[in-house]
């Protein structure tokens, strides 16, 4: 049972556009969001995150933005870059199992090419 | 420099042949985790581990072991491996608590011939 889905396996943007990539969430109990993003032959590495007392976090060319009653959230870039070019991965913490593990649930990734 | 080191970077290796597969951080972070990607499935927890000699199990643990001696280590067994388990998979540690500050090896390439 995926928790956390992302429905978009790949997306392809503009230089200079903006990115939308979108995740959607099952379990109302998650509390904490985050985005994620790897590059080829690469770790993950964090890219932002968000609470769930929040609606919106922005940092700098990218913005999550959290609808809980939707359980859905987004990540903008704005303007893309070819070098946003990567998989993007979103997760969530369940604080009734997170909290005390860390344990973070990821989504199955969206593979963003921006084109020049 | 702060990171986690994962060796080797590729594997392959025939069924039923135990193999290790070594995760190393420098942070003194507490908590290490295991998980492995797969296509269509994305990251899913094998192993985690929150203090020397404190394991536990996460969503795929079947066919894995794991051990924390130390507090910087924290290897991924496979005592007979199948070629199910052939993966990418991820080593990752942070400070309990300290959630943003996941950080990921480089991941291991592993196929199961």
């Amino acid at each position: 049972d995926q928790q956390v889905k992302q429905n978009s396996p790949s997306l392809s943007v503009q230089e200079g556009r903006i990115s939308i990539l979108n995740c959607d969430y099952t379990n109302s109990m998650f509390d904490y969001f985050l985005w994620y993003k790897k590059y080829p032959a690469e770790g993950p590495t964090f890219l932002i995150s968000i609470s769930s007392i929040k609606d919106k976090n922005e940092d700098g060319r990218f913005t999550v933005f959290l609808n809980k009653s939707a359980k859905h959230l987004s990540l903008h870039i704005v303007p893309s870059q070819p070098g946003d070019s990567a998989v993007y991965f979103c997760a969530a913490l369940n604080p009734k199992t997170g909290g005390a593990t860390n344990k973070l649930i990821f989504g199955t990734g969206t593979l963003l090419a921006v084109q020049p | 420099e702060a990171q986690v080191t994962q060796n080797p970077r590729y594997l392959i290796t025939v069924t039923g042949k135990k193999l290790t597969v070594t995760c190393s951080q420098n942070m003194n972070h507490e908590y290490m985790s295991w998980y492995r990607q797969d296509p269509g499935l994305g990251l899913r927890q094998i192993y985690y581990s929150m203090n020397v000699e404190v394991t536990d199990k996460g969503d795929v643990p079947e066919g894995y072991k794991v051990s924390r001696k130390e507090k910087r280590n924290f290897p991924l067994i496979l005592e007979s491996p199948s070629p199910n388990q052939t993966s990418l998979y991820f080593c990752a540690s942070s400070l309990i608590g300290g959630i943003n500050g996941y950080t990921f090896g480089s991941g291991t390439r592993l196929t199961v011939v």
